[in-house]
């Protein structure tokens, strides 16, 4: 399977813990995207990386989170202290970054449950 | 700003019919592109269609096809001969170089 690939799938954890969940883009893409999604809405942006530099930062993106993508593969999103309101899918998607090139391919998704 | 709008949370249709999915946008950029996505339960988001706001030509594929009026900001989706498969919340997207910016979505339910 050459698609985005999502690690862990689920995620419960208690309110106060830290949490890491990764991300395989596809592997000729530079561009890797990560999106938070709630039950019933859509995906809004948090952050985008172009190779291994991070390009770009939603609001949304408090303090308490923080995302990498070293050498410019896979990437990481952590949340410390999470927060029941941290209760989301965490969506990745890949995308190649050029001229008139805007697709973005999604990956399975991170369910994360804050008890 | 980037905003896009989906009025219809929910709706039906028969197997075998034609159903068309509403989306608007707003956006102050001259070179974008729009997407519809589909997201069965429990299953991943599966791109579906995308047209450039450059080309009038409306695009299709298979047995989906848009209606896009540049200058009324519409974009809606035109599923023909639904198929049960197609059950699933559809997310009309706009991208205008880095971030895709999402409706609400509309949850299509194909009716046997």
């Amino acid at each position: 399977d050459t698609g985005v690939s999502q690690n862990p799938r689920h995620k419960i954890t208690k309110r106060g813990q830290n949490v890491t969940f990764r991300c395989d883009p596809i592997s000729e893409h530079n561009r890797l995207y990560w999106y938070r999604q709630t039950l019933g809405q859509g995906p809004e942006f948090l952050t985008y990386f172009q190779n291994e530099a991070q390009l770009e930062k939603s609001r949304l993106l408090s303090d308490r989170f923080s995302a990498e993508r070293p050498k410019g593969s896979f990437s990481t999103l952590e949340i410390q202290r999470t927060e029941q309101g941290d209760s989301a899918m965490y969506l990745c998607a890949s995308g190649l970054g050029g001229r008139g090139i805007y697709e973005q391919y999604f990956g399975p998704g991170t369910r994360l449950t804050v008890t | 700003a980037q905003t896009v709008t989906q009025s219809q949370p929910e709706m039906s249709v028969q197997e075998a019919e034609t159903v068309t999915l509403s989306c608007t946008y707003d956006t102050s950029e001259s070179n974008y592109y729009l997407f519809w996505y589909k997201q069965p339960p429990s299953r991943q988001m599966i791109l579906v269609i995308r047209q450039e706001a450059y080309k009038q030509q409306n695009a299709t594929e298979n047995r989906f096809s848009v209606n896009f009026q540049k200058a009324a900001k519409s974009f809606s989706l035109k599923i023909s001969d639904s198929q049960l498969g197609d059950t699933a919340m559809y997310f009309c997207a706009q991208n205008a170089g880095n971030m895709l910016t999402f409706g609400g979505g509309t949850r299509l339910m194909v009716k046997p």
